[in-house]
């Protein structure tokens, strides 16, 4: 298996709702990321797992809560969104946090904050 | 303050020809400097790593070369196909160690015409 998935695909919700993001992956890569992505703009960093314990918080808003359940799972819980956080939710892993190792992304979830 | 600068034009090539792209940075000293393929809607698609005291790298139809004194990379797709159309991001990597913060520029979008 050489894929990370991200669940859903698309979501909308309201400023009130809670909601998570998941994502997985079976490749045995013990870094995760979240990443963020507005159109025609590159991706964000918004966190860093490393070895299933947080190692970077780019400054990211409360309102966004990661997770990392094991070392194969991802989620990415939403509070109280604003518009201004609909974007593309990547999440990535690779083999250690180093630079020498490429990233696999999913294919994201398209968030719409209404 | 750190940029990692890409084309903003997109560029239109023939079928055949080969499309070549540029990647500037300032304020980075990476060790590795990593090729993106992102489609529209998806999740950015590895390409290729080039460590800094690595001159040129080739993979297939990808060649990718690396100047830190220019603190440019420059990115070559030989006899380029339809299906190479898509945006090309490059990223830089700080260094081999943990605590990695993989910084992404715009992109670049290519369009090659059959």
């Amino acid at each position: 298996d050489t894929e990370v998935t991200q669940t859903p695909k698309h979501l909308v919700m309201g400023m009130t709702n809670k909601k998570s993001l998941k994502c997985e992956q079976h490749m045995g890569h013990r870094a995760m990321y979240w990443y963020k992505q507005k159109a025609k703009k590159p991706p964000e960093l918004m966190f860093v797992y490393s070895y299933e314990k947080l190692s970077i918080n780019e400054s990211v808003p409360s309102r966004f809560s990661p997770e990392c359940p094991n070392s194969s799972l991802l989620n990415l819980h939403l509070h109280a969104l604003q518009p201004e956080d609909s974007a593309l939710y990547l999440c990535a892993s690779s083999h250690q946090n180093r630079g020498n190792y490429g990233y696999t992304f999913g294919s994201g979830t398209r968030l719409t904050v209404v | 303050s750190q940029k990692i600068e890409q084309n903003s034009e997109a560029l239109n090539i023939q079928e055949g020809k080969t499309a070549t792209l540029t990647c500037n940075y300032t304020n980075y000293s990476p060790a590795y400097l990593q090729w993106y393929r992102q489609d529209p809607g998806r999740g950015p698609v590895f390409l290729l790593l080039i460590r800094e005291n690595e001159k040129e790298k080739r993979k297939e139809r990808l060649k990718v070369t690396f100047d830190t004194t220019l603190k440019q990379s420059l990115f070559h797709i030989t006899a380029s196909q339809p299906a190479d159309s898509a945006t090309y991001l490059c990223a830089l990597a700080p260094g081999p160690y943990g605590n990695n913060r993989l910084a992404f520029g715009k992109g670049n979008q290519v369009v090659v015409i059959p």
